[in-house]
């Protein structure tokens, strides 16, 4: 079993659509988490890094993780075909050695 | 501030030879990583620097290795390569060895046929 699985997609949105993107993990012992948005033939690109539980917003974007059903969310208010991308999520232990999901391919249509 | 930097953005190897892939960090931070990217794997961690020497490896052959030098930056180093090396290779850099966001370049693509 991978540390940090995510659905791969593709996930096909409107413009405009909240975009709901989710991973499960398995180590109970991870606290910090990170979300990546990595488009073509770049590397990823840091969205969100938390720590802990709870929620933490930044602009259009909303991190959430529940240690609890060790499962981590991000949330795309407003989506704008910018957000086209792969978005990847990422648990660590010590916030060092991070564990990645494979990514959830995004199509945000105008 | 200039973004995490890596060179060569393309390499082609054949099988067998060896390659060496740079990394320079962010101003300012000292602790580097590498991860290899592949479209079955997604990213595997390779390995972590900080103030020259590695922190953490992760599950790959002794073929891969890594150095950190005073500057910070990094270099990693594949010798005897296989097909299967064949990837994106990653570079992130960080303020600290923990507790810190990591910050990706955009990558060397290897190639290996």
């Amino acid at each position: 079993q991978k540390e940090v699985e995510q659905d791969p997609g593709p996930l096909s949105v409107p413009e405009g659509a909240i975009v709901s993107l989710n991973c499960t993990y398995s180590n109970s012992a991870f606290q910090y988490f990170m979300w990546y948005r990595q488009y073509s033939r770049k590397g990823p690109e840091l969205l969100m890094y938390t720590y802990s539980s709870g929620n933490k917003e930044d602009g259009r974007f909303t991190a959430q993780v529940d240690k609890s059903s060790k499962y981590i969310s991000l949330f795309i208010r407003d989506s704008q075909p910018s957000d086209s991308a792969t978005y990847l999520c990422a648990g660590s232990e010590a916030g060092n050695q991070f564990y990645f999901g494979t990514g959830t391919s995004l199509t945000v249509i105008p | 501030k200039a973004g995490v930097t890596q060179t060569p953005r393309y390499l082609i190897k054949t099988r067998g030879q060896q390659v060496t892939l740079s990394c320079s960090p962010i101003s300012g931070h000292r602790s580097v990583s590498w991860y290899q990217q592949t479209p079955g794997q997604g990213l595997q961690f390779l390995f972590e620097y900080f103030s020259e020497t590695q922190r953490n490896k992760g599950n790959f052959p002794g073929r891969f290795s890594g150095r950190q030098f005073s500057n910070s930056r990094s270099e990693m180093n594949v010798s005897t390569l296989e097909l299967g090396d064949s990837a994106l290779y990653l570079c992130a850099s960080s303020l600290r060895p923990v507790d810190s966001p990591l910050h990706f370049g955009n990558g060397t693509r290897l190639t290996v046929t």
